[in-house]
C-alpha cells in the first residue's frame, strides 16, 4: 500500500539546521509532488512547499523562502525537508503528504516528525 | 496568503447533522474548485476526506459531503457519530503552485 515514512524526532538548538526525510513506498516516486506541512503545538496546519519528486522542481511560502530547502532522492524514493535558522517557533510536528495524479490536494500523509527547538 | 477562515468549534449530537463552513477570498476558494478537507484526530496525522470540492476519496464515508459556494466551502457531516469527534480543516489551491490551510474547526460529539 502507498506510505510515507518519516524520519524520527529531532531536538535543535536555536540557530541550528533539521533535516526531515520522508521515505515512499508503494508507488512510483517521481510520478507525484510531496508537499511540506507542518502543525505548531496546539495550532493549525500550515502549508510549507512543495517538491516535484520527477524533476526537482520546488515552490515554498513565502513564510519559509531562504530558510527552507526541499530535496529528493529518487534512487532511495525519499523526499527531504531542511529548515535552518531554527527559533522557538519553529517547535512543531512537520508532515510530508503526496499528491495523487488528478492533483491539487493531500491523498496520503506521513506520521510526522516532532522537531522541538530548545536552549 | 492568510489562512481561510473557519469556526474554531463546532458540535452536535449523535444522529445529527453539522455544517463547518470555510472562508476564503477570489484569489484562492472562490477562483478554483479545488478545495479539499482533512480530518485530524488527537496526535494522528490528517486524512483526507473530501477533494475537488465535493468528491470522496475510495473508503471514505459517505456521511461526509461538501460543496463551494462563492468564496466560501462547507463541510456536512449526517448522522454524526463519536468517532466524527475530531479536527476539520479545509484546503485550497491559491494560484502560482500555492496552497493555504483553514484554521481548524474542533468538532464535538455531545
Amino acid at each position: 500500500q502507498v506510505q510515507l515514512v518519516q524520519s524520527g524526532a529531532e531536538v535543535k538548538k536555536p540557530g541550528a539546521s533539521v533535516k526531515v526525510s520522508c521515505k515512499a513506498s508503494g508507488y512510483t516516486f517521481t510520478s507525484h509532488t510531496v508537499h511540506w506541512v507542518r502543525q505548531a503545538p496546539g495550532q493549525r496546519l500550515e502549508y510549507m512547499g512543495w517538491i516535484n519528486a520527477g524533476n526537482g522542481n520546488t515552490k515554498f511560502s513565502q513564510k519559509f523562502q531562504g530558510r527552507i530547502t526541499l530535496s529528493r532522492d529518487t534512487f532511495a524514493s525519499t523526499a527531504s525537508m531542511e529548515l535552518s535558522s531554527l527559533t522557538s517557533e519553529d517547535t512543531a510536528i512537520y508532515y510530508c503528504a503526496r499528491e495523487p495524479a488528478d492533483g491539487y490536494y493531500m491523498d496520503v500523509w506521513g506520521s510526522g516528525t516532532t522537531v522541538t527547538v530548545s536552549s | 496568503q492568510s489562512a481561510l477562515t473557519q469556526p474554531a468549534s463546532v458540535s452536535g449530537s449523535p444522529g445529527q447533522s453539522i455544517t463547518i463552513s470555510c472562508a476564503g477570498t477570489s484569489s484562492d476558494v472562490g477562483n478554483y474548485n479545488l478545495v479539499s478537507w482533512y480530518q485530524q484526530h488527537p496526535g494522528k496525522a490528517p486524512k483526507l476526506v473530501i477533494y475537488g470540492v465535493s468528491k470522496r476519496p475510495s473508503g471514505a464515508s459517505d456521511r461526509f459531503s461538501a460543496s463551494k459556494s462563492g468564496n466560501t466551502a462547507s463541510l456536512t457531516i449526517s448522522g454524526l457519530q463519536a468517532e466524527d469527534e475530531a479536527d476539520y480543516y479545509c484546503c485550497s489551491y491559491a494560484g502560482v503552485y500555492s496552497w493555504v490551510f483553514g484554521g481548524g474547526t474542533k468538532l464535538t460529539v455531545l
